[in-house]
């Protein structure tokens, strides 16, 4: 069964920094991976896709990498920015089933200090 | 930008209760969602719909749970009894293609 693990649980920042966010997953047979924004109280935001044909996909500030054989991805943000503030989360397709039954991690929560 | 929408955005009931949380997709998408997240756990998938129909759902998606298109808007997913563990914030999400990527804003549901 596939089971999705974020580390770390939290994260602060002063502004400015780089940071790298951490997502594991057990089963490497995955279609894609997605990295969400959550905001409090709100919706996920979907940031970047990455197929599983891909190594990376980049955003903006953001650059999320893929490493199936190793069963791991890594949200990169440059330059950390107050606003970015959030809690991130990383998802793959359940294997089997359709590409939008997700698979959630528990997310990061991060927050960046001015 | 067109969004997904999603009333009541908080829903208090008591315990043995129906509710039903309602849900506006973006026009043109023909894959729908419901997912749930309680309170500090991760996002789980509830039940996915396309062509007027359930097309998967996970275990927790057992007999008290149903989804319903009863017009061309709207999506709602109905409680039938509400236990004190339904308690959590309810997304309802479409998507055009497969990949899902449009989450509407959620419903918190307290069960008392």
């Amino acid at each position: 069964k596939q089971e999705v693990t974020q580390i770390p649980a939290a994260l602060s920042v002063p502004e400015g920094e780089n940071l790298v966010l951490n997502c594991s997953f057990t089963d490497s047979a995955i279609y894609n991976l997605q990295w969400f924004r959550q905001d409090p109280g709100k919706g996920l935001t979907s940031l970047l896709l990455i197929q599983s044909s891909q190594r990376e996909q980049t955003s903006g500030r953001l650059n999320a990498s893929l490493d199936k054989s190793s069963g791991r991805s890594t949200l990169y943000i440059a330059a950390s920015q107050p606003g970015d503030s959030a809690t991130y989360l990383c998802a793959v397709p359940n294997y089997g089933g359709s590409q939008g039954n997700l698979i959630f991690g528990k997310g990061t929560k991060l927050s960046v200090k001015p | 930008e067109p969004e997904v929408t999603q009333t009541p955005s908080h829903q208090v009931t008591q315990m043995g209760q129906e509710v039903i949380l309602r849900c506006v997709p973006i026009s043109n998408h023909l894959y729908f969602y419901w997912y749930r997240q309680i309170l500090g756990q991760k996002v789980e998938f509830l039940v996915s719909f396309y062509n007027n129909e359930i097309s998967e759902k996970s275990e927790i998606f057992d007999d008290q749970f149903s989804v319903e298109r009863p017009d061309g808007s709207n999506f709602t997913l109905k409680i039938r009894s509400t236990k004190l563990e339904d308690s959590a914030m309810y997304f309802c999400a479409s998507s055009e293609l497969e990949h899902l990527n449009d989450f509407g804003p959620g419903t918190r549901l307290l069960v008392l």
